[in-house]
């Protein structure tokens, strides 16, 4: 089953705006992970929050994460063109490695 | 650029062929992965080699082969694919399958259509 999914499944905002994605998830995890992916290219790696961590910030991101709900959010602040990208949580549950799980992302487009 | 390079980027076969895509790492990683991502669907974990050797399979057909040389190089053997196996392949990196906490490092990935 689907460990990580995101909400919502597509986001379309004016440039300026703060963009918020959330992720929930269904067992219990060692980290979580956020990935942004451009149109047809690989993943790279945004942030990574521990499971003993409740925020984290790193330039214009944003992520919480609740492992009482067992979710997450990334906010984006003072959204840029350059940011529409695909948006995807990962989790690893730390028991078999560095296993990811992943969701299927929120598709994010920032009008100029 | 993520250090993580693939070959081809683009690939078009038909359901007889044979054909390998290659990764090649320049992180001094020890664990490399196989991605499949299709369409409206999540990425799925195809394999897993840590240190040259494999600790994931997950459930694979065996029309998809695996061969990991050394610890900086992976391929994916392809044969008697499917039109359903059109998709993007992803490979990643990691400095160790350590048991969590690490950041995977992708390539721009093989954009494979089976006729």
């Amino acid at each position: 089953s689907q460990q990580g999914e995101e909400d919502p499944q597509a986001l379309s905002i004016q440039e300026g705006e703060n963009a918020t994605m959330n992720c929930s998830y269904k067992t219990s995890i060692n980290n979580l992970q956020w990935y942004r992916q451009n149109s047809g290219r690989g993943l790279v790696h945004l942030i990574l929050i521990r499971s003993n961590e409740r925020e984290k910030h790193s330039g214009r991101l944003r992520v919480t994460l609740d492992t009482s709900k067992k979710s997450s959010s990334l906010l984006i602040t003072a959204s840029r063109a350059a940011d529409t990208a695909s948006y995807f949580c990962a989790t690893d549950r730390g028991n078999a490695g560095n296993m990811l799980t992943f969701g299927g992302g929120t598709r994010l487009m920032v009008k100029p | 650029e993520t250090g993580v390079t693939q070959t081809p980027r683009h690939l078009v076969m038909g359901m007889t062929n044979k054909k390998s895509l290659k990764c090649e790492q320049h992180l001094g990683h020890n664990a490399m992965y196989w991605y499949k991502q299709s369409a409206k669907k999540p990425l799925e974990l195809m394999f897993v080699y840590n240190f040259k050797e494999q600790t994931e399979n997950n459930s694979v057909p065996s029309r998809f082969s695996p061969e990991c040389p050394n610890s900086s190089h992976l391929f994916l053997h392809l044969h008697t694919l499917q039109p359903e196996d059109s998709a993007l392949y992803l490979c990643a990196s990691s400095p160790l399958l350590s048991g969590g906490g690490e950041t995977q490092y992708f390539g721009p990935g093989t954009r494979l259509l089976v006729l």
